[in-house]
């Protein structure tokens, strides 16, 4: 299992750009969720998934986008790129109810640390 | 607003000495305690965790204590190694929403030979 895989590793974007940052998971997860990482501040939820097709917001979700169109994938696209959304942005899957026992131990990606000039 | 509050920001152990982190919250409805450990360059990854009917978890030299009346819970590394040094973070997550983690700002903690 390569667990959870995310790409690119490092990203730098001048204002106003959009992009999409991959997000993977091979260990066949319902939840999926989608963190910030900035200094002092601890990792925040910015959207997460408990489902194929299913997506709710988190703790900020301004300036991003996600879907889920399967259950390996969770891609998070970021609209018009800000200084402010410079970060270094995490995934996780977890595997809520399997095999009829509940899981709460969320898996992270190795992470992309992404610049905003 | 910061609902689970994390201290300190960092600490210095030596080897073999006691690591101690702790952290507070504000909502009552929160019944899922973990705590992650990152390494730099790393995502973190689930060390321990506890639910509040439990006033303690111990897994080998790392213990969560965990204090319901006061809102509060904490880690505890016994034997610290040079190993250990990482960031470390609480979390809270109601009952409804297990997935919906709430993160402390975090603990560097560097262990010293």
């Amino acid at each position: 299992n390569a667990g959870v895989t995310q790409t690119p590793k490092f990203q730098v974007l001048k204002t106003g750009q959009s992009m999409t940052l991959q997000c993977a998971q091979d260990m066949n997860h319902e939840y999926m969720s989608w963190y910030r990482q900035d200094p002092g501040m601890g990792l925040r939820l910015i959207h997460y998934s408990v489902g194929a097709g299913i997506t709710d917001q988190g703790e900020v979700p301004n300036g991003y986008n996600v879907s889920r169109s399967t259950t390996e994938d969770f891609p998070l696209r970021l609209l018009s790129a800000a200084p402010s959304q410079t970060s270094v942005y995490f995934c996780a899957s977890s595997s809520g109810l399997a095999g009829g026992k509940l899981s709460y131990e969320q898996y992270f990606g190795p992470g992309t640390r992404l610049t905003v000039t | 607003q910061q609902q689970v509050k994390q201290s300190p920001q960092s600490l210095i152990v030596q080897k073999g000495g006691i690591s101690i982190i702790n952290c507070a919250y504000e909502n009552t409805a929160f019944d899922y305690f973990p705590w992650y450990q990152q390494f730099p360059g790393k995502g973190p990854a689930l060390l321990i965790a506890i639910r509040p009917d439990v006033s303690e978890k111990k897994e080998g030299r790392f213990t969560i204590s965990f204090n319901k009346s006061a809102k509060q819970f904490s880690l505890h590394i016994m034997d610290s190694q040079p190993g250990d040094s990482a960031t470390y973070f609480c979390a809270a997550s109601p009952p409804w929403d297990t997935d919906k983690l709430i993160f402390g700002t975090g603990t560097r903690l560097q262990v010293f030979p």
